[in-house]
């Protein structure tokens, strides 16, 4: 069955650096999100993704992060100045399409830690 | 702003039992719901989707049901197997949070034990 899948499992980086966490999306999904969960809590919207432009982005998701669909199969989320709290496992997901019937698809997540 | 709970943080049952998890909401009604599986280090996996106009879905043991009256969704596992253990998330999309792009609002989870 296809699936999410992001690259690396676990990132480790020193605070202020940029890091950049891949995803490869289903094939013939349309939309892409990214969530972040922090340990111990729950998972929590940070944006969507859709037609090459974000459609919707949380409080969370600041000028500090961006993503990209550089090909068209990659879907990256870069944060440029990392910050301690930053830490947390990120997850991709995708959607077929708009429909209601249509779940979201998640990826196995990127643990992040800094430093 | 909408706020999503599950009613149990933690869920003992014995194998073969029934387990009932709880998700409810307040103010509006999500347009869907969906329950995922997590399991330690992993992504949430996909379970069963249900809508606002539905009132009860079935997937092999699993079944859920929506009451939009009560805001209020019931997961049920039936015939549990130590297998079944793991956290379990409901999560939901409004329309007026960005519910029309499929984002979703999650609850903090259940963490189900099934005891041999």
């Amino acid at each position: 069955e296809p699936e999410v899948t992001q690259t690396p499992s676990h990132q480790v980086t020193q605070m202020g650096q940029e890091v950049i966490l891949r995803c490869v999306p289903i094939s013939n999904h349309l939309y892409f999100y990214w969530y972040r969960q922090i340990l111990g809590q729950k998972v929590e919207f940070l944006v969507s993704f859709y037609n090459n432009e974000i459609s919707e982005k949380s409080e969370i998701f600041d000028d500090q992060f961006s993503v990209e669909r550089p090909d068209g199969s990659n879907f990256t989320l870069k944060i440029r100045s990392t910050k301690l709290e930053d830490s947390a496992m990120y997850f991709c997901a995708s959607r077929r399409n708009k429909k209601s019937n249509q779940p979201q698809h998640f990826g196995d997540g990127t643990r992040l830690s800094i430093l | 702003s909408q706020k999503i709970e599950q009613n149990s943080e933690a869920l003992n049952i014995q194998e073969g039992k029934t387990a009932t998890l709880t998700c409810n909401y307040t103010n509006y009604s999500p347009a869907y719901l969906q329950w995922y599986r997590q399991d330690p280090g992993r992504g949430p996996v996909f379970l069963l989707l249900i809508r606002e106009n539905e009132k009860e879905k079935r997937k092999e043991r699993l079944k859920v049901t929506f009451d939009t009256t009560l805001k209020q969704s019931l997961f049920h596992i039936t015939a549990s197997q130590p297998a079944d253990s793991a956290t379990y998330l409901c999560a939901l999309a409004f329309l007026d949070y960005g519910g029309s792009q499929g984002n979703l609002i999650f609850g903090k989870g259940t963490k189900l034990s099934v005891k041999p």
